[in-house]
């Protein structure tokens, strides 16, 4: 069965601080990608990770690919408020899964000031 | 750049009503989703398209109908509504395996 786990499910953090998501999946896969929800609204992508080794950065975001672990992190610098939201990630498998994405359970992330 | 558009935003159905959702993407996108999302649930994927006159069941299809007649447009149906399918749906289109997916803006649907 093809899984993507997110860990932590919840995170509550103080402004200034650094943290990390992780995702975990189950199958082969170069191909994972970030995306942000804010509450009541859509998702939006953040980050497209497309092969090992692959390093993307937006402000304080960081996220990055590790196939051969089949893991991406999530990386968050001196967290500001604005950051809180729910981050999703999804995998595409190379085979089983028919086109679909495979999506994580998100994590919700809570930054107090 | 209109993206995906979802019609309606919010729906409020009476327990046995049909209804339809519609997609519709201006990208030129060949692959196109239906997910729902129920709290703490994430994302779920009900039918989704690979192509126009093309379409697929996901993990939760029981329920709903789709079509996928023209490549931009990907509708979903509820025959017979049941309060089990009070939820957000979200429709997103991809142009292929090495592309995000991106996303409507959402319909909120009760059924009642």
């Amino acid at each position: 069965e093809l899984k993507v786990e997110q860990n932590p499910l919840f995170l509550s953090m103080q402004e200034g601080k650094n943290y990390t998501i992780y995702c975990n999946y189950s199958t082969t896969s170069d191909r994972l990608y970030w995306y942000r929800q804010d509450p009541g609204k859509s998702l939006e992508s953040l980050f497209v990770l497309l092969s090992n080794g692959a390093v993307k950065q937006e402000g304080r975001l960081m996220a990055s690919l590790d196939t051969k672990a089949r893991l991406s992190t999530l990386h968050i610098t001196a967290a500001v408020h604005d950051l809180s939201a729910t981050y999703f990630c999804a995998v595409d498998p190379r085979r089983g899964s028919n086109y679909q994405l495979i999506w994580g359970a998100g994590t919700k992330l809570i930054i107090k000031p | 750049n209109a993206g995906v558009t979802q019609t309606p935003k919010f729906r409020v159905l009476k327990t046995g009503q049909s209804m339809t959702l519609l997609c519709a993407q201006d990208m030129n996108h060949e692959y196109m989703y239906w997910y729902r999302q129920d709290p703490g649930m994430g994302l779920r994927l009900i039918h989704y398209s690979v192509g126009e006159g093309t379409t697929a069941k996901g993990e939760v299809p029981d329920g709903y109908n789709v079509s996928r007649l023209k490549k931009q447009n990907f509708l979903l149906g509820l025959e017979s509504a049941a309060p089990s399918q009070t939820s957000v749906y979200f429709c997103a289109s991809r142009m292929d395996m090495n592309t995000e997916a991106f996303f409507g803006q959402g319909t909120r649907l009760t059924v009642v």
